[in-house]
């Protein structure tokens, strides 16, 4: 199985600011990652697939980049609604698996 | 606007049985791919197993193998899981998903499973 790891586990910033959270993966998945949020009580959303494509509706001010092992998503001006728990998940091959989450949380 | 409702959740004795369902709505159901994912209490989201659009083609996680079962019933826009021989380690919120074939690109709100005795 491809093991997808997250860091920082927990990331702390204010509104406005720029954050990145990393996910790594065991073997390469060429460009087949996908970012999800994750809010207590809203269903989980997805942000960007396929490394850099944003899902319908994905503000601008998220961004993903990376291929092969080692992505990155990039939230530029943070705004209230963007603190949460954010996972990556590779869809390169079965089974998928997701990375261990990273809470974002206001500062 | 796509709606996924689970039901069928509860408590459930470890060796026993049960069966969730998810009604779909604002979309055409047979011409998407669906999965379960699931996600322990405290823990991180975990694929549990997919279904192409036609029923044709399912896949599993290997903890699930031979125990779960993904269907679908395109004529009631409804998908699936059967569990059988449940274990403590089954434990979780069980959410369906539209896609899983590449990605999951809508999310039921989830419904709890809890096996113990």
């Amino acid at each position: 199985d491809v093991q997808m790891t997250q860091s920082p586990s927990n990331l702390a910033a204010s509104p406005g600011e720029s954050v990145s959270i990393n996910c790594k993966a065991s073997k390469s998945i060429s460009k087949y990652l996908a970012w999800y949020q994750q809010k207590p009580g809203k269903a989980n959303k997805l942000l960007i697939y396929s490394g850099s494509t944003l899902q319908s509706g994905t503000p601008s001010r998220f961004s993903g980049s990376g291929s092969g092992t080692d992505f990155t998503l990039t939230i530029r001006n943070l705004e209230p609604e963007d603190f949460g728990l954010y996972y990556c998940q590779q869809h390169n091959e079965y089974p998928r698996t997701f990375g261990g989450g990273t809470k974002l949380e206001l500062k | 606007e796509v709606q996924l409702v689970e039901s069928g959740g509860g408590l459930v004795q470890p060796g026993r049985s049960m069966k969730l369902s998810c009604a779909a709505s604002g979309f055409t159901f047979s011409n998407y791919g669906m999965a379960w994912v699931r996600q322990a209490p405290t823990k991180g989201l975990e694929w549990v197993a997919t279904i192409s659009y036609d029923g044709s083609s399912t896949y599993y996680r290997d903890s699930v193998k031979g125990r779960f079962t993904i269907s679908r019933d395109n004529a009631k826009s409804t998908l699936y899981l059967q569990m059988n021989s449940l274990r403590s380690e089954d434990t979780a919120t069980y959410y369906c998903t539209r896609g899983g074939i590449t990605t999951f690109d809508y999310w039921g709100q989830g419904v709890m499973v809890t096996v113990s005795s």
